[in-house]
């Protein structure tokens, strides 16, 4: 089993659509989870972050977390041809020399106009 | 955000030399810096984590003496493919962080690497 699995997609929507993605994880010991947001051919960039179970909203992304499942999942409101791109989920647990971070496969999204 | 540059963003190779690829972060003093591989359609792969004035640590498989990595000061790090080979292409990545918050890195833009 992959530490962290993640739906692969690629996933189509029409502009304005509610998107959900999503990943599941084996370690326990993860404390905190992040999604990145990565273009074509670019380095990934943070969206959000949560520390532990729990909702965190940032305008139209919500991030939510479910440690008893060990699932974490994206929504992304009013979907906009810009927010197509590859969402990366990442863990990433305190180890001895610091953070071990480990990324999801990607699920590459498009959004229609 | 902070602002992480990479150079080259973009090199080709002949099989059997070296390359070097900087990282830089621009407008923080980065303590830590990672660097990840990425193949097409995969995830990052995180390569290695590198202290500023002390040794890199190598994931579980990585060769060290392959992949030689250097920070030598707070805004820069350098990974080095040496005797590079065609399997070595990959899009290479490097992350830097060091803020209070442990779990912040920012990314660079990524190097590709073409080795012929």
């Amino acid at each position: 089993q992959k530490e962290v699995e993640q739906d692969p997609g690629p996933l189509s929507v029409p502009e304005g659509a509610i998107v959900s993605l999503n990943c599941t994880y084996s370690n326990s010991a993860f404390q905190y989870f992040m999604w990145y947001r990565q273009y074509s051919r670019k380095g990934p960039e943070l969206l959000m972050y949560t520390y532990s179970s729990g909702n965190k909203e940032d305008g139209r992304f919500t991030a939510q977390v479910d440690k008893s499942s060990k699932y974490i999942s994206l929504f992304i409101r009013d979907s906009q041809p810009s927010d197509s791109a590859t969402y990366l989920c990442a863990m990433s647990a305190t180890r001895g020399y610091g953070q071990n971070f480990v990324f999801g496969p990607g699920t590459r999204l498009s959004v229609l106009p | 955000g902070a602002v992480v540059s990479q150079h080259p963003s973009r090199v080709i190779c002949k099989s059997g030399t070296s390359v070097k690829i900087e990282c830089r972060s621009l407008d923080f003093q980065a303590t830590t810096m990672f660097w990840y591989r990425q193949f097409p359609k995969q995830s990052l792969m995180l390569m290695a984590t590198s202290n500023e004035g002390s040794k890199a640590t190598y994931e579980q498989g990585v060769e060290k003496d392959k992949f030689l990595i250097n920070h030598a000061s707070l805004t820069l790090s350098t990974l080095t493919v040496t005797s590079a080979h065609p399997e070595d292409s990959s899009f290479y990545i490097c992350s830097a962080g060091g803020g209070a918050i442990t779990y912040e890195q920012y990314f660079g833009p990524g190097t590709r690497l073409t080795v012929t």
